[in-house]
Protein backbone atom coordinates (compact mmCIF):
# COMPACT_ATOMS: atom_id res chain seq x y z
CA UNK A 1 0.00 0.00 0.00
CA UNK A 2 1.35 3.68 -0.94
CA UNK A 3 2.65 5.69 2.05
CA UNK A 4 3.69 9.21 2.62
CA UNK A 5 4.53 10.18 5.92
CA UNK A 6 5.32 13.37 7.60
CA UNK A 7 7.37 14.05 10.32
CA UNK A 8 4.94 15.81 12.59
CA UNK A 9 1.13 16.18 12.53
CA UNK A 10 1.19 19.54 14.97
CA UNK A 11 4.16 21.64 14.94
CA UNK A 12 4.80 24.91 17.19
CA UNK A 13 7.67 27.23 16.44
CA UNK A 14 9.01 30.73 17.10
CA UNK A 15 9.21 33.60 14.94
CA UNK A 16 12.88 33.78 13.65
CA UNK A 17 13.34 29.94 14.33
CA UNK A 18 14.54 27.20 11.93
CA UNK A 19 11.76 25.22 10.74
CA UNK A 20 12.64 21.44 9.08
CA UNK A 21 9.68 19.27 7.62
CA UNK A 22 10.45 15.85 6.93
CA UNK A 23 8.75 13.63 4.44
CA UNK A 24 9.46 10.42 3.06
CA UNK A 25 7.99 7.89 0.65
CA UNK A 26 8.11 4.36 0.10
CA UNK A 27 6.82 3.71 -3.51
CA UNK A 28 10.12 4.43 -5.18
CA UNK A 29 8.45 7.57 -6.38
CA UNK A 30 11.13 9.86 -9.13
CA UNK A 31 8.49 12.86 -8.01
CA UNK A 32 8.15 14.40 -4.54
CA UNK A 33 6.12 18.16 -3.96
CA UNK A 34 5.85 20.43 -0.71
CA UNK A 35 2.29 22.28 -1.17
CA UNK A 36 0.73 24.73 1.75
CA UNK A 37 -2.94 24.28 2.46
CA UNK A 38 -4.73 28.01 3.35
CA UNK A 39 -8.29 28.38 4.32
CA UNK A 40 -9.84 29.84 0.23
CA UNK A 41 -6.60 29.59 -1.64
CA UNK A 42 -6.37 25.96 -1.88
CA UNK A 43 -3.11 24.04 -2.24
CA UNK A 44 -0.35 25.61 -3.40
CA UNK A 45 2.95 24.67 -4.27
CA UNK A 46 6.08 25.69 -2.74
CA UNK A 47 8.78 23.57 -4.45
CA UNK A 48 8.92 19.81 -5.96
CA UNK A 49 11.41 17.68 -7.49
CA UNK A 50 11.70 15.38 -10.35
CA UNK A 51 14.95 13.32 -8.57
CA UNK A 52 17.41 13.25 -6.21
CA UNK A 53 19.35 17.01 -5.48
CA UNK A 54 16.91 18.29 -7.95
CA UNK A 55 14.65 21.06 -7.04
CA UNK A 56 12.50 23.39 -8.85
CA UNK A 57 10.85 26.58 -7.50
CA UNK A 58 6.67 26.37 -7.95
CA UNK A 59 4.76 29.03 -7.15
CA UNK A 60 5.34 30.71 -3.66
CA UNK A 61 9.34 29.43 -2.84
CA UNK A 62 10.01 33.12 -1.14
CA UNK A 63 11.11 31.93 2.45
CA UNK A 64 11.69 28.62 1.90
CA UNK A 65 13.85 26.50 0.81
CA UNK A 66 14.24 22.31 -0.07
CA UNK A 67 16.74 19.35 0.23
CA UNK A 68 16.51 16.05 -1.68
CA UNK A 69 19.52 13.63 -0.81
CA UNK A 70 17.94 10.58 -1.20
CA UNK A 71 15.00 9.41 -3.12
CA UNK A 72 12.04 8.50 -0.53
CA UNK A 73 13.27 11.74 1.12
CA UNK A 74 12.20 15.24 0.75
CA UNK A 75 12.81 17.91 3.09
CA UNK A 76 10.84 21.83 3.38
CA UNK A 77 13.05 24.01 5.13
CA UNK A 78 12.06 27.70 6.56
CA UNK A 79 14.94 29.08 7.29
CA UNK A 80 14.01 31.59 9.23
CA UNK A 81 10.00 31.07 10.19
CA UNK A 82 7.75 34.11 10.28
CA UNK A 83 3.84 34.57 11.20
CA UNK A 84 2.95 34.53 7.58
CA UNK A 85 4.05 30.80 7.39
CA UNK A 86 1.72 29.32 9.83
CA UNK A 87 -0.63 27.02 7.63
CA UNK A 88 -1.12 23.48 6.54
CA UNK A 89 2.28 21.73 4.65
CA UNK A 90 0.92 18.74 2.73
CA UNK A 91 3.52 16.77 1.24
CA UNK A 92 2.97 13.99 -1.88
CA UNK A 93 4.71 12.13 -4.74
CA UNK A 94 4.17 10.65 -7.83
CA UNK A 95 5.71 8.31 -10.01
CA UNK A 96 7.10 10.20 -12.94
CA UNK A 97 7.04 11.24 -16.01
CA UNK A 98 3.74 12.47 -17.47
CA UNK A 99 0.89 14.33 -16.08
CA UNK A 100 -1.35 11.69 -16.06
CA UNK A 101 -0.10 10.84 -12.48
CA UNK A 102 -1.92 10.81 -9.50
CA UNK A 103 0.17 12.57 -6.51
CA UNK A 104 -0.11 10.62 -3.43
CA UNK A 105 -0.76 12.90 -0.29
CA UNK A 106 1.01 12.42 3.54
CA UNK A 107 -1.42 13.60 6.28
CA UNK A 108 -0.07 16.97 6.59
CA UNK A 109 1.83 19.20 9.36
CA UNK A 110 -0.37 21.93 10.67
CA UNK A 111 2.80 24.89 11.62
CA UNK A 112 2.06 27.68 13.65
CA UNK A 113 4.43 29.92 14.04
CA UNK A 114 3.78 32.30 17.45
CA UNK B 1 -1.75 28.47 -18.85
CA UNK B 2 -3.90 26.04 -16.83
CA UNK B 3 -6.37 26.80 -14.06
CA UNK B 4 -9.04 25.29 -12.46
CA UNK B 5 -12.30 26.87 -10.72
CA UNK B 6 -14.28 25.60 -8.87
CA UNK B 7 -17.87 27.14 -8.26
CA UNK B 8 -19.09 27.43 -4.89
CA UNK B 9 -16.39 27.27 -2.21
CA UNK B 10 -19.71 25.36 0.25
CA UNK B 11 -22.18 22.90 -0.79
CA UNK B 12 -24.68 21.69 1.35
CA UNK B 13 -27.12 18.69 0.41
CA UNK B 14 -29.31 16.80 2.20
CA UNK B 15 -28.70 13.22 3.09
CA UNK B 16 -30.11 10.69 -0.24
CA UNK B 17 -29.91 13.71 -1.84
CA UNK B 18 -27.70 14.18 -5.18
CA UNK B 19 -24.92 15.70 -5.07
CA UNK B 20 -22.81 18.01 -7.79
CA UNK B 21 -19.68 19.60 -7.41
CA UNK B 22 -19.06 22.27 -10.42
CA UNK B 23 -15.27 22.20 -12.02
CA UNK B 24 -14.53 24.10 -15.21
CA UNK B 25 -11.31 23.90 -16.32
CA UNK B 26 -8.99 26.38 -18.64
CA UNK B 27 -6.38 24.38 -21.07
CA UNK B 28 -5.17 24.94 -24.21
CA UNK B 29 -4.29 21.24 -25.37
CA UNK B 30 -5.83 17.95 -23.69
CA UNK B 31 -6.19 17.58 -20.19
CA UNK B 32 -5.35 15.50 -17.19
CA UNK B 33 -8.37 16.23 -14.77
CA UNK B 34 -8.77 14.78 -10.97
CA UNK B 35 -11.14 15.23 -8.18
CA UNK B 36 -9.31 14.90 -4.51
CA UNK B 37 -11.00 14.70 -1.17
CA UNK B 38 -9.98 15.68 1.89
CA UNK B 39 -11.14 14.36 4.95
CA UNK B 40 -10.70 16.82 8.63
CA UNK B 41 -7.35 16.65 9.77
CA UNK B 42 -5.85 14.63 6.00
CA UNK B 43 -4.46 14.62 3.50
CA UNK B 44 -5.79 14.25 -0.13
CA UNK B 45 -6.77 10.99 -1.71
CA UNK B 46 -7.58 10.51 -5.27
CA UNK B 47 -11.56 10.03 -6.00
CA UNK B 48 -11.17 9.50 -9.83
CA UNK B 49 -9.01 11.15 -12.67
CA UNK B 50 -9.77 11.18 -16.84
CA UNK B 51 -6.83 10.64 -19.07
CA UNK B 52 -8.73 10.69 -22.29
CA UNK B 53 -9.71 6.93 -22.15
CA UNK B 54 -13.30 7.09 -21.46
CA UNK B 55 -15.45 10.22 -20.96
CA UNK B 56 -16.91 9.43 -18.15
CA UNK B 57 -15.20 8.00 -15.06
CA UNK B 58 -15.71 6.54 -12.01
CA UNK B 59 -14.36 6.54 -8.89
CA UNK B 60 -14.16 5.50 -5.20
CA UNK B 61 -17.41 5.65 -2.95
CA UNK B 62 -20.00 5.51 -5.64
CA UNK B 63 -18.41 9.19 -7.06
CA UNK B 64 -18.08 9.98 -10.73
CA UNK B 65 -17.25 12.56 -13.46
CA UNK B 66 -18.05 13.42 -16.70
CA UNK B 67 -15.45 15.51 -18.56
CA UNK B 68 -17.40 17.65 -21.55
CA UNK B 69 -14.65 19.20 -23.90
CA UNK B 70 -17.46 21.82 -25.09
CA UNK B 71 -17.93 22.95 -21.86
CA UNK B 72 -14.62 23.06 -20.63
CA UNK B 73 -15.94 21.33 -17.41
CA UNK B 74 -15.36 17.92 -14.92
CA UNK B 75 -18.24 18.17 -12.60
CA UNK B 76 -18.65 15.49 -9.69
CA UNK B 77 -21.51 13.83 -8.64
CA UNK B 78 -23.07 11.44 -6.99
CA UNK B 79 -26.41 10.44 -6.79
CA UNK B 80 -26.78 9.90 -3.04
CA UNK B 81 -25.50 11.79 -0.38
CA UNK B 82 -24.63 10.28 2.92
CA UNK B 83 -23.22 11.75 5.77
CA UNK B 84 -19.65 10.56 5.53
CA UNK B 85 -19.65 12.12 2.38
CA UNK B 86 -18.87 15.60 4.36
CA UNK B 87 -15.24 16.41 3.37
CA UNK B 88 -13.65 19.21 1.41
CA UNK B 89 -13.55 18.14 -2.68
CA UNK B 90 -10.49 19.49 -4.98
CA UNK B 91 -10.51 19.61 -8.96
CA UNK B 92 -7.39 19.68 -10.30
CA UNK B 93 -5.76 19.74 -14.10
CA UNK B 94 -1.98 18.17 -15.88
CA UNK B 95 -1.13 18.10 -19.17
CA UNK B 96 2.65 16.22 -19.86
CA UNK B 97 4.51 17.93 -17.16
CA UNK B 98 4.10 16.61 -13.34
CA UNK B 99 2.63 19.65 -12.30
CA UNK B 100 -1.41 19.51 -10.87
CA UNK B 101 -2.90 22.64 -10.63
CA UNK B 102 -5.37 22.18 -7.61
CA UNK B 103 -8.45 24.67 -7.59
CA UNK B 104 -9.50 26.53 -4.45
CA UNK B 105 -11.63 23.47 -3.01
CA UNK B 106 -15.34 23.46 -2.40
CA UNK B 107 -16.60 22.34 1.34
CA UNK B 108 -19.59 19.45 0.75
CA UNK B 109 -21.94 19.67 3.86
CA UNK B 110 -24.67 16.98 4.62
CA UNK B 111 -27.79 18.00 6.10
CA UNK B 112 -29.25 14.95 7.94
Amino acid sequence: DVKVTQSSRYLVKRTGEKVFLECVQDMDHENMFWYRQDPGLGLRLIYFSYDVKMKEKGDIPEGYSVSREKKERFSLILESASTNQTSMYLCASSLGAGGYNEQFFGPGTRLTVL
Amino acid sequence: AQSVTQLGSHVSVSEGALVLLRCNYSSSVPPYLFWYVQYPNQGLQLLLKYTSAATLVKGINGFEAEFKKSETSFHLTKPSAHMSDAAEYFCAVSHRDDKIIFGKGTRLHILP
